[in-house]
């Protein structure tokens, strides 16, 4: 079946610094991959998405690349903010059974960004 | 706006005391869709809706009924509430069955005793 398997956090950065959160997916077929960002009391939003191979996914200075030879979509952003602070998830989007187009996400990862 | 809503955002209950939490979307969305958080495992679907009467099990369904009379609701039901049904649930919808992006809801945090 699919699965989505995302660096273990907490992730602990201080404002300025690189950020890398990875992900690397099992799938059959052509998933689409995304990226979920919640923050802190409220639902899921959607960060950024890639559909095809080598397609890059961008949103408020973040970024992924869909790698398929390494199955991976790790997310980036050169300089996070204390504003950033929030759990971060990877997710695929494929066809399942019944022909139920479900997500799959990754467990998670809490992001905190000390000023 | 276009939004999800869901209600109660909170509550506490006894085993097996029957509940029901509701989902409403005002985007005219076709495809909703149950998930519970737990911590270490992510996000599970509980249940889906392709569209009004169209309903089907995802990977974790037992314990929950869902039905979808309208286009707008979908109401997630637990007859008999258990402590292990203890989580965060979030609602959310998309255009069509296959449309990647999925808006969610603010979750409703239940707690079983």
């Amino acid at each position: 079946g699919n699965s989505v398997t995302q660096m273990e956090g907490p992730v602990t950065l201080s404002e300025e610094a690189f950020l890398t959160i990875n992900c690397t997916y099992t799938a059959t077929g052509y998933p689409s991959l995304f990226w979920y960002v919640q923050y802190p009391g409220e639902g899921l939003q959607l960060l950024l998405k890639a559909t095809k191979a080598d397609d890059k996914g961008s949103n408020k200075g973040f970024e992924a690349t869909y790698r398929k030879e390494t199955t991976s979509f790790h997310l980036e952003k050169g300089s996070v903010q204390v504003s950033d602070s929030a759990v971060y998830f990877c997710a695929l989007s494929s066809i399942g059974g019944g022909s139920n187009y479900k997500l799959t996400f990754g467990k998670g990862t809490l992001l905190t960004v000390n000023p | 706006e276009a939004q999800v809503t869901q209600n109660p955002r909170y509550l506490i209950t006894v085993t097996g005391k029957k509940l029901t939490v509701t989902c409403s979307q005002n985007m005219n969305h076709e495809y909703m869709s149950w998930y519970r958080q737990d911590p270490g495992l992510g996000l599970r679907q509980i249940y889906y809706s392709m569209n009004v009467e169209v309903t089907d099990k995802g990977d974790v369904p037992e314990g929950y009924k869902v039905s979808r009379k309208e286009k707008r609701n979908f109401p997630l039901i637990l007859e008999s509430p258990s402590p292990n049904q203890t989580s965060l649930y979030f609602c959310a919808s998309s255009l069509y069955q296959g449309m990647e992006t999925q808006y969610f809801g603010p979750g409703t945090r239940l707690l079983v005793l």
